[in-house]
C-alpha cells in the first residue's frame, strides 16, 4: 500500500522552513525519508521506527506518530542544497512486510535565493 | 565500497526486443530491491529478494518481466518482449538484513523503448 505525501510541491526562499507529511492507511513499522536530486539516485536521510528509535543525519528532523500512522519531515532554515524531491518509504509489521519498503509519490521542494 | 552497481546506465531499444538490466549489490548486503521510476507512477517497487530468494514480486507488472538473483552478488531484471510503456528509470537498491535498515540505491538504468 503506497503512502500518501503532502504537499506535492513546495517553493521556499533560503532560510524559510518547510514540513513534508507522509501518511499510511496501514499500521506502520518504519518510515524512511530519502531525497533525490534531478538525474540522481535517492539518498538516505532518516529512518524512524515504531517505538521511537531513529537513525539519520543530525541536521534532519522528523517525527513519527504511530497512532495516526503519520510521519513528518521538518526542514528548517532551508538552503539551496535542500532542493530536490523528497520521498517517504514505509514498511509494515507482519511476516515479510517488515522489509518491504514502498514509497510515496514524492514532494518536490524548490529553494530560491 | 563501490556502492550498488547497475548496468547499463542507458539503454535504447526497439519494441519487441529483450532487455536485461544488471545489478551488483553492496558486499554483505542480503536484501535487494528493484524499483521502477516514472513521472506518472513515481517510485514503484517491482520485486525484492532476501538472501537471494524472491520474497515479494507483487509489483512486477506482467509476465514480460522477470527477475533473478543467482547469487549474493548479482541480480538481473529482464523484460521480454519490451514495449514503449516500459520506458523508465530502473533502480536497484540493497540493504543489510531484512528489517528497517538504510537502503542504498544504485545510479539507475534509464531504459527507452522506441
Amino acid at each position: 500500500q503506497q503512502p500518501v505525501q503532502s504537499p506535492q510541491a513546495v517553493i521556499l526562499r533560503e532560510g524559510e522552513d518547510a514540513v513534508i507529511n507522509c501518511s499510511s492507511s496501514k499500521a506502520l513499522y518504519s518510515v524512511h525519508w530519502y531525497r533525490q536530486k534531478h538525474g540522481e539516485a535517492p539518498v538516505f536521510l532518516m529512518i524512524l521506527l515504531k517505538g521511537g528509535e531513529q537513525k539519520g543525519h543530525e541536521k534532519i528532523s522528523a517525527s513519527f506518530n504511530e497512532k495516526k500512522q503519520q510521519s513528518s519531515l521538518y526542514l528548517t532554515a532551508s538552503q539551496l542544497s535542500y532542493s530536490g524531491t523528497y520521498f517517504c518509504g514505509t514498511s509494515h509489521a507482519g511476516g515479510t512486510s517488515y522489509g518491504k519498503l514502498t514509497f510515496g509519490q514524492g514532494t518536490i521542494l524548490t529553494v530560491h535565493p | 565500497d563501490a556502492g550498488v552497481i547497475q548496468s547499463p546506465r542507458h539503454e535504447v531499444t526497439e519494441m519487441g526486443q529483450e532487455v536485461t538490466l544488471r545489478c551488483k549489490p553492496i558486499s554483505g548486503h542480503n536484501s535487494l530491491f528493484w524499483y521502477r521510476q516514472t513521472m506518472m507512477r513515481g517510485l514503484e517497487l517491482l520485486i525484492y529478494f532476501n538472501n537471494n530468494v524472491p520474497i515479494d514480486d507483487s509489483g512486477m507488472p506482467e509476465d514480460r518481466f522477470s527477475a533473478k538473483m543467482p547469487n549474493a552478488s548479482f541480480s538481473t531484471l529482464k523484460i521480454q518482449p519490451s514495449e514503449p510503456r516500459d520506458s523508465a528509470v530502473y533502480f536497484c537498491a540493497s540493504k543489510l538484513g531484512s528489517g528497517a535498515n538504510v537502503l542504498t540505491f544504485g545510479a539507475g538504468s534509464r531504459l527507452t523503448v522506441l
